[in-house]
């Protein structure tokens, strides 16, 4: 089956660095890619969706300075925490569309934590 | 609009007991709906998905799920609990069948006791 990959499976970063994270699309090509959050016990909340060489879409409420998203190719999306406060820190998931069927899929997460 | 309701953030069964959890959705257009499982620390897999024809929908690992556009249902059961099915569940709703943007219920926790 499909495989969507994130890198790193996890960080630990100091309050007011900036952290990247990535979502690739290993066996399919990806138009459109979303990202998600979910702090611990809750529901995933879409943040944005990223589409290839285009502006990402961000959902009402998050911060698009904050949450830097480049879709540069059909296989990669990256999600730039800028100056991460603690707040922060929480699981982020990334999905990928494939161009082809359609079907979207799930990469394993990214734990974050702002120190 | 969409939503999905999870009744139950926690449900308990014996091993080798029904397992039941409960999705209700709200939506303006004909829904697409989708379960989708969690394991700790890892991102979700999914279990089924209904789009159109047959309202009972068979998934991986012995689930299905029946939608009932009276009662606006699609809850997930299996007849037998596994250790193994100890888990995060989530429902999720979309516009179109291959989820162009899930809402996402609450999650239900499963725990499958010996």
């Amino acid at each position: 089956g499909a495989v969507v990959s994130q890198h790193p499976s996890w960080v630990i970063c100091k309050s007011g660095t900036s952290v990247k994270i990535e979502c690739r699309s290993l066996d399919f090509q990806a138009t459109t890619m979303f990202w998600y959050r979910q702090f611990p016990k809750q529901s995933l909340m879409l943040m944005a969706t990223s589409n290839e060489g285009s502006k990402a879409t961000y959902e009402q409420g998050v911060e698009k300075d904050k949450f830097l998203i480049n879709h540069a190719s059909l296989t990669l999306s990256t999600l730039t925490v800028t100056s991460a406060h603690p707040e922060d820190s929480s699981f982020y998931i990334c999905s990928a569309r494939d161009q082809i069927g359609g079907e979207q899929y799930f990469g394993p997460g990214t734990r974050l934590t702002v120190t | 609009a969409q939503s999905v309701t999870q009744l139950g953030s926690h449900v308990s069964v014996s091993e080798g007991a029904l397992v039941l959890l409960r999705c209700n959705y709200s939506s303006s257009v004909p829904p697409y709906l989708f379960w989708y499982v969690q394991y700790p620390n890892q991102g979700l897999q999914l279990l089924l998905k209904y789009t159109t024809g047959a309202t009972l929908v068979k998934g991986i690992n012995g689930f299905e799920a029946e939608f009932k556009k009276s009662e606006t249902s699609f809850h997930l059961t299996k007849p037998s609990a596994h250790m193994s099915d100890a888990a995060e569940y989530f429902c999720a709703v979309s516009k179109s069948n291959t989820g162009n943007q899930f809402y996402f219920g609450t999650g239900t926790s499963l725990t499958v006791i010996p």
